[in-house]
C-alpha cells in the first residue's frame, strides 16, 4: 500500500514565504509531483522530483528527499492569485506499470 | 506541443442512466492515460490507467469501466449511474517526467 499525507489547510499573508509538506511511503517510488489546483478547476502542474535536492522554478521550489519520504513545495511572495489546493502526488513503478497516487491535497488561503 | 481534451466540462445525468466521458491526447504517440475521481471536498481517487490500446488496469472495484480503443483515446463509461457517481472526472496523460490534466467533467447524477 502506500500513505501520502500533507496538512490539509494553511493560511499565509501576502508577500510571504509559505512551505507545504508532504510525506509519503511507498514501494517502487520513482518520482514526486506537485500540483496547484484552484477551486473548480483541474490541476496544473506545477513540478517534479525524482532526484534528491531543491528545484527551483521562479517563486515555487520543490524539495525531496527520497531516504525520508518526505517533500515540499516552497512558495515565495505570495500572490492572492496563490489561493488554491496544492496536491503532492507520488509516482510508482510496479510491474512496468507507472501508477500516480494523489494526496488530499492543501489548501492555502492567502490573506492581505 | 501536447495537448489533451476532455469532454464534456459538465454533465447531469439522472441515476439507472448511461455515461460516457471521452478523452483525447494530441501531440504525442504512446501515452499512459488515466481517469480520477474528485469527491467534493476529497482528494484525487486513480480509477483506471491504461499503458495501451486495449491494456486497462482498474484501481478500485465499482460501477464504472474504461476502454482504450485508439492510441490517444480513453473513455470512462458506465451502464447504470449511481448517486454515488457523483464528483470531477479528470483524465490525465504522462509521459516521461510530464504529466497533466484534462479540464475535467463535473458529473451530477440525479
Amino acid at each position: 500500500g502506500q500513505n501520502i499525507d500533507q496538512p490539509t489547510e494553511m493560511t499565509a499573508t501576502e508577500g510571504a514565504i509559505v512551505q507545504i509538506n508532504c510525506t509519503y511511503q511507498t514501494s517502487g517510488f520513482n518520482g514526486l509531483f506537485w500540483y496547484q489546483q484552484h477551486a473548480g478547476e483541474a490541476p496544473t502542474f506545477l513540478s517534479y522530483n525524482v532526484l534528491d535536492g531543491l528545484e527551483e522554478k521562479g517563486r515555487f521550489s520543490s524539495f525531496l528527499s527520497r531516504s525520508k519520504g518526505y517533500s515540499y513545495l516552497l512558495l515565495k511572495e505570495l500572490q492572492m492569485k496563490d489561493s488554491a489546493s496544492y496536491l503532492c502526488a507520488v509516482r510508482r513503478d510496479s510491474g512496468g506499470y507507472q501508477k500516480v497516487t494523489f494526496g488530499t491535497g492543501t489548501k492555502l488561503q492567502v490573506i492581505p | 506541443s501536447q495537448t489533451i481534451h476532455q469532454w464534456p466540462a459538465t454533465l447531469v445525468q439522472p441515476v439507472g442512466s448511461p455515461l460516457s466521458l471521452e478523452c483525447t491526447v494530441e501531440g504525442t504517440s504512446n501515452p499512459n492515460l488515466y481517469w480520477y475521481r474528485q469527491a467534493a471536498g476529497r482528494g484525487l481517487q486513480l480509477l483506471f490507467y491504461s499503458v495501451g490500446i486495449g491494456q486497462i488496469s482498474s484501481e478500485v472495484p465499482q460501477n464504472l469501466s474504461a476502454s482504450r480503443p485508439q492510441d490517444r483515446q480513453f473513455i470512462l463509461s458506465s451502464k447504470k449511474l449511481l448517486l454515488s457517481d457523483s464528483g470531477f472526472y479528470l483524465c490525465a496523460w504522462k509521459q516521461g517526467a510530464n504529466a497533466f490534466f484534462g479540464q475535467g467533467t463535473r458529473l451530477t447524477v440525479v
